[in-house]
């Protein structure tokens, strides 16, 4: 069975970082490109950044070019977002998602909040 | 940049009756679009890859149609569990969403 799992979320301050994590199971791990979409609270879905399968490959959105960076380590089967100089707008929960080609996700997390506030 | 027009912004139906979801891109490019259910509180789901394609588990009643820059979301008869919110994403561009609500 499929399985994503985030974790890592919580409080921070204004100017702050946070590194949130997916576990995934179930799958080839290492053959698949993953993605992170936020939603803040009462909003829609917004990209957030992607990785390919080896890493060399990673894509921002320009809301969080240069604050947030992508990795992972496929000996784990994780990924990683790790946000700096954080803003009350990067209040969401995080959601990380398998991708099945060209953005296209079909297996989510269940996401994690993220809230930045003094 | 593509932006996703979804249209309407809320649909009010009754149980047992067709709806049918809008998504208009702004620009016409040959990259499939996908849509995805979101219920309160949850993590959205696939419901249609590729344009057309249902994911897996999905039953039949959904369907996705379209090219260029119109394309549709049909629930061909709405069951109890299908009130919720749609989505279409192409590429790293997300819809606004549609609602889909209880008559």
């Amino acid at each position: 069975e499929v399985q994503v799992v985030e974790s890592g979320g919580g409080l921070v301050q204004p100017g702050g970082s946070l590194r949130l994590s997916c576990a995934a199971s179930g799958f080839s791990f290492n053959s698949y490109w993953m993605t992170w979409v936020r939603q803040a609270p009462g909003k829609g879905l917004e990209w957030v950044a992607n990785i390919n399968q080896d890493g060399s490959e990673l894509n921002y959105a320009d809301s969080v070019r240069g604050r947030f960076t992508i990795s992972r380590d496929n000996a784990k089967n994780s990924v990683f977002l790790h946000l700096n100089i954080l803003r009350a707008e990067d209040t969401a929960v995080y959601f990380c998602g398998r991708n099945l080609g060209f953005e296209q996700l079909d297996y989510w997390g269940q996401g994690t909040l993220v809230t930045v506030s003094s | 940049e593509i932006v996703l027009t979804q249209s309407p912004a809320t649909l009010s139906l009754s149980p047992g009756e067709r709806a049918t979801v809008s998504c208009r891109a702004s620009q016409s490019v040959n990259i499939p679009l996908a849509w995805y259910q979101q219920k309160l509180g949850q993590a959205p789901r696939l419901l249609i890859y590729d344009t057309f394609k249902r994911a897996t588990g999905i039953p039949t009643r959904f369907s996705g149609s379209g090219s260029g820059t119109d394309f549709t979301l049909t629930i061909s008869s709405l069951e109890p569990e299908d009130f919720a919110v749609y989505y279409c994403q192409q590429l790293t561009n997300f819809g606004g969403g549609t609602k889909v609500e209880i008559k």
